[in-house]
């Protein structure tokens, strides 16, 4: 079956490094996406991953293992106005739909 | 470029009453999605069109909510009668077919909020 976990929240002080993770199970695998949600506001395009590795776009990088069906979220430098929900979806091989996780909510705190 | 438009932003409405939302997607983006996002969850998708063709609506709860894309631009999702049970935000959100079959990244409308009482 398809299934994406993320934890619910997560805390971290401003100025530290945090480390968002997201483990899935799905039929056929093409391609993980990481979305910021800020509360009230529509999700916006983070990064992509389809191969392993880390992607690196300025303080935020995207890691992926195909083969532990695993991925995380590095937030470098945080900011206060990072805190917000982070959306793992990852993309059916099937019919290219994506299957959203529930988020995990940042709270930076100064 | 111009972002996803979406109206209304909120929108109260009473059970068994009717209402519709309204959706325009960034200009040359062939495939729209509507999703219904629920307060701490993730997005679930209810209908993807490409052009005005619906290509999955499997989770869309027809006795109840409609959707249609006319002229492959525009989309209207409708819900009548509505339940208390579909109070949530509801995202519109659009993207282009690549060349290899995949699409690009979703781009999301800032939402509709509904709240059923």
């Amino acid at each position: 079956g398809q299934n994406i976990d993320q934890p619910t929240e997560m805390t971290a002080t401003e100025g530290a490094i945090v480390q968002i993770n997201c483990t899935y199970q799905t039929s056929g695998f093409n391609g993980l996406f990481w979305y910021q949600q800020h509360a009230g506001e529509a999700p916006t395009f983070l990064s992509y991953n389809v191969l392993d590795g880390l992607e690196e776009k300025g303080r935020f990088s995207s890691f992926l293992s195909r083969s532990k069906g695993y991925s995380y979220l590095l937030l470098k430098e945080l900011q206060m106005k990072d805190s917000a929900s982070y959306l793992c979806a990852v993309r059916e091989r099937s019919n290219y739909q994506l299957i959203w996780g529930a988020g995990t909510k940042l709270i930076i705190k100064p | 470029e111009a972002g996803v438009a979406q109206s209304p932003r909120y929108k109260i409405i009473e059970k068994r009453q009717s209402v519709a939302f309204w959706c325009n997607p960034i200009s040359g983006h062939a495939t729209l999605y509507w999703y219904q996002q629920i307060l701490g969850q993730g997005p679930k998708l209810l209908i993807q069109f490409q052009n005005n063709g619906v290509v999955d609506d499997s989770q869309l709860p027809k006795d109840r909510f409609s959707a249609e894309r006319l002229k492959g631009v525009d989309s209207t999702l409708k819900i009548q009668p509505a339940k208390l049970e579909d109070s949530a935000v509801y995202l519109c959100a659009s993207s282009f077919r690549l060349a290899g079959g995949s699409y690009n990244e979703q781009f999301f409308g800032p939402g509709t909020r509904l709240t059923v009482l």
